[in-house]
Order: C-alpha cells, then structure tokens, then sequence
C-alpha cells in the first residue's frame, strides 16, 4: 500500500519569504508520479507542481520548486517569494505508474503574513 | 470550457435519506474520480471509472454506488445516508496515464458539502 505524510499540520511565513513543505512517502514501486496541490478557501484543488520518478532533475514552476529525494522518500515543495495569495491548505499527492489512482496526505495549512 | 463541474454545491440530507451527486466534465477524460475529504483525513478515493461503462472501487466505497453511463458524467449515489458521511466530496477527471497529450494530471471540481443529520 501507498502512504503520504504530511508532518506539519501548519505552517506560517512572511511576505516575500521563501518556505519549504514537507511530503515523505511509502511505495514499493519504482515508477510513479509526485504531486502538489493548493487547496483555497474556495475549495478547489488546483495542480502547483508534478515531478516524475524517472526524472532526476527536480521540477519547477515560477515560484514554486521541489526537491525530490528519490531514495529517501522525500518530496518537499518550496515557494519562494510568497504571495498573500499563497495562503492555502497544501496537499501532496502519489499517483502509481498504473491505474492513475491518487493517494493524498493530510495536507499543510500554509498562512503568508503581511 | 468550464472544466468539472459539481452539482450540487451543498445539501443537508436527513439519515436514511438517498441522494445523488453529479459530476460533469468537458475535457473529454477517459477516467473520472470521486474523493471525500475530511478533517485531518486528506482526501480518500471513494470510486473511479477508467471509461464509459465502466466503474472501480477504492479505498473507501462502502455506502456509495456510482454510474458512468455517459463519458462525461459520473454520478455518485448514496442509498441510504448516514451521518459518517458527512463530508466534502470532490470529482476529478484525467486522461490515462501516458496517453497521448495526457498532462498525467487530476483536474478537480469544486466540491459538494454534504451534512447528514
């Protein structure tokens, strides 16, 4: 079976600040897809950032970059400049290579402070 | 192209009441989803469809039906409501993974919160 662990419940940072996210992982498959999701208050889920197994260089998206750490599991999304607009609940996300089924962690609740 | 669309956005059913939700999507998406999330739970996958016809279950189905009689709808169905599910419930679609121009992403409705008394 496939775990996510989100391990901090919430977090705050400053405008302009940069903050990092943590996501770890549990799977016995060797392909498969990583994903970050912001979650607003409106409640829609929208798509930050993916990152695929097979691929070494860590993903990027404007402001938003992760480091995957393949061996150890690990797949933390960092933000740099942060926007007010920032301010969401953050899920990560496993999806196995087959089935296109999506395992989700608990999600951090991210606050940007002016 | 207004993506998933969820209907309703919020209802209150009473317990033993039934009910169905409808999830719409325009993208032409092989595969559609339902999710409930809870606090503290993140989301669970309830039932999935990889095609018209078909459905799956997942983590956690029980007290729910589903139907894709078209491809672009999913509905889920709750027979008889109970006050555990309580619960906001999401839809999402997406292409099969490595499909031609598939973006290998979940594209997300709204949501639909349901309260059962």
């Amino acid at each position: 079976a496939q775990t996510v662990t989100q391990s901090q419940p919430e977090m705050s940072v400053q405008e302009a600040e940069t903050v990092t996210l943590s996501c770890t992982y549990d799977t016995s498959e060797n392909n498969y897809y990583l994903f970050w999701y912001k979650q607003p208050p409106s409640r829609q889920m929208i798509l930050v950032i993916r990152q695929e197994a097979y691929k070494q260089q860590n993903a990027t998206e404007n402001r938003f970059s992760v480091n995957f750490q393949k061996a150890a599991k690990s797949f933390s999304l960092k933000i740099s400049d942060s926007q007010l607009g920032d301010t969401a609940m953050y899920f990560c996300a496993f999806m196995k290579h087959v089935g296109n089924q999506f395992y989700f962690g608990t999600g951090t609740s991210l606050t940007v402070i002016p | 192209n207004a993506g998933v669309t969820q209907t309703p956005k919020f209802r209150v059913l009473k317990t033993g009441q039934s009910m169905t939700l409808l999830c719409a999507q325009d993208m032409n998406h092989e595969y559609m989803y339902w999710y409930r999330q809870d606090p503290g739970m993140g989301l669970r996958l309830i039932h999935y469809s990889v095609g018209e016809g078909t459905t799956a279950k997942g983590e956690v189905p029980d007290g729910y039906n589903v139907s894709r009689l078209k491809k672009q709808n999913f509905l889920l169905g709750l027979e008889s409501a109970a006050p555990s599910q309580t619960s906001v419930y999401f839809c999402a679609s997406s292409d099969p993974l490595l499909a031609p121009g598939s973006t290998d992403t979940q594209y997300f409705g709204p949501g639909t919160r349901l309260t059962v008394l």
